[in-house]
């Protein structure tokens, strides 16, 4: 069965340093999202991805976020300057035809910022 | 924007016993209400959906139900088994986003 892949797993990261997060969608979706998942709290949206552009992008996204698909297959997350409170597990997502189909999500890789 | 509200936030119950969560949601222009999984350290993983153009699905021993004039839906579970055991979290759309429920912990007691 397809599945979106993340990478890596867990990340442990300096506060201030960059980090970029990894993501291989369901080969056939067009539609591409992160979220977040702060420990013991629900999942939060962060970005939609469409047509190598931004679609949506919730509050939480704000300058220090980008998102970039450099290739046919890889859809990555960075975080420019890391601050403590970026610690959280950060999903990828796809989906074949926007947000009112089905949604698959990835593992996730946790983002532990010292 | 879209708020969802679920409930209860943890739920214990026997082996073979039926559990419900509920969830509303604010926003009347949402059509797509998924139900994910989700297992402890892994990511959410859908186990059923419903659009706004019906209003019961079954699968199995799982069943959603939607009421759109009052913005209800709900996760019905029969005959449960201790590997039900996980967070379940209700979303609804809005335009290109799911905005989640806080999730249910569901735990299934041998």
């Amino acid at each position: 069965e397809p599945e979106v892949t993340q990478t890596p797993s867990h990340q442990v990261t300096q506060m201030g340093q960059e980090v970029i997060l990894r993501c291989v969608p369901i080969s056939n979706h067009l539609y591409f999202y992160w979220y977040r998942q702060i420990l013991g709290q629900k999942v939060e949206f962060l970005v939609s991805f469409y047509n190598n552009e931004i679609s949506e992008k919730s509050e939480i996204f704000d300058d220090q976020f980008s998102v970039e698909r450099p290739d046919g297959s890889n859809f990555t997350l960075k975080i420019r300057s890391t601050k403590l409170e970026d610690s959280a597990m950060y999903f990828c997502a796809s989906s074949e035809e926007g947000m009112n189909t089905e949604a698959f999500f990835g593992q996730g890789t946790r983002l532990t910022v010292v | 924007g879209e708020n969802v509200e679920q409930h209860p936030s943890t739920l214990s119950v026997q082996e073979g016993d039926s559990a419900v969560i509920k969830c509303t949601y604010s926003d009347s222009a949402s059509n797509y209400f998924p139900w994910y999984k989700q297992e402890l350290g892994k990511g959410p993983q859908l186990i059923i959906d419903i659009r706004s153009n019906v209003g019961e699905k079954k699968d199995q021993r799982i069943a959603v139900t939607l009421n759109k004039t009052a913005k209800h839906f709900s996760l019905h579970i029969t005959e449960t088994q201790p590997e039900d055991s996980a967070v379940y979290f209700c979303a609804a759309n809005l335009g290109s986003t799911l905005t989640f429920g806080k999730g249910t912990m569901l735990l299934v007691s041998p």
